[in-house]
């Protein structure tokens, strides 16, 4: 029972390149959502995704891009890295966005630096 | 806009002593969650607190939920170098009980001395 999967776990990119940060779950959850986790500010929302076919902007949405590809499939897409979005990124899914008594399961992690 | 805040921001412990981190929202939280982060880890889901008042406990860790609903605590007795990490807190933005979008505390980062 793999949880959530996020690929790749590290990344290197010089500024101005692209990439695309995939997550899957096979949790069969609804809502899926990606976080940045910069030191000393804790867990920031990026965009999120209530359920298949809708994506919403999180707190921090500037410079990032997602796709939800299919029910199981939530990408994050940084069209021209800039060195303010070296972070780690976290992708997490719940099993619905409307429920009070729906966790957070979360994936290991991209470490993303941009130089 | 809504914020959650959360002291100390580090605590050092020597193994054996307790440990307390405090969580504060500035609104009437519908519930309050808590994940634990190991070292180069991710978070993970600790429990939730939905009732006024509400303390539950997990062995040496003991949640409360405020009276108000604005603020909750984590306790833990006797520390062991296995409660090393950074201890979040995360309440929904949503009223009414929905999950909204969850705003997490910073974190307080616990280090254990053995």
């Amino acid at each position: 029972n793999a949880g959530v999967t996020q690929t790749p776990k590290f990344q290197v990119l010089k500024t101005g390149q692209s990439m695309t940060l995939q997550c899957a779950q096979d949790m069969n959850h609804n809502s899926m959502y990606w976080y940045r986790q910069d030191p000393g500010m804790g867990l920031r929302l990026i965009y999120y995704s209530a359920s298949e076919g809708t994506t919403d902007k999180g707190e921090v949405p500037n410079g990032y891009n997602v796709s939800r590809l299919n029910k199981r499939e939530f990408s994050l897409r940084l069209e021209s890295a800039a060195p303010s979005q070296t972070s780690v990124y976290f992708c997490a899914s719940s099993r619905t966005y409307r429920d009070s008594y729906s966790p957070l399961h979360f994936g290991n992690g991209t470490r993303l630096t941009v130089t | 806009g809504q914020q959650v805040m959360q002291i100390p921001q580090y605590q050092h412990v020597q193994e054996g002593e307790d440990f307390t981190t405090y969580c504060n929202s500035s609104t009437t939280l519908s519930n309050i969650q808590w994940y634990k982060q190991r070292p180069g880890g991710h978070p993970v889901f600790l429990i939730q607190l939905v009732k006024s008042g509400e303390v539950k406990k997990q062995k040496r860790l003991t949640f409360q939920f405020g009276e108000a609903k604005k603020n909750s605590s984590l306790h833990i007795t006797a520390t062991q170098t296995t409660d090393v990490g950074t201890y979040f807190c995360a309440g929904p933005t949503g009223g009414g009980g929905s999950q909204g979008n969850l705003i997490f505390g910073k974190g307080t980062k616990l280090s254990v001395k053995p």
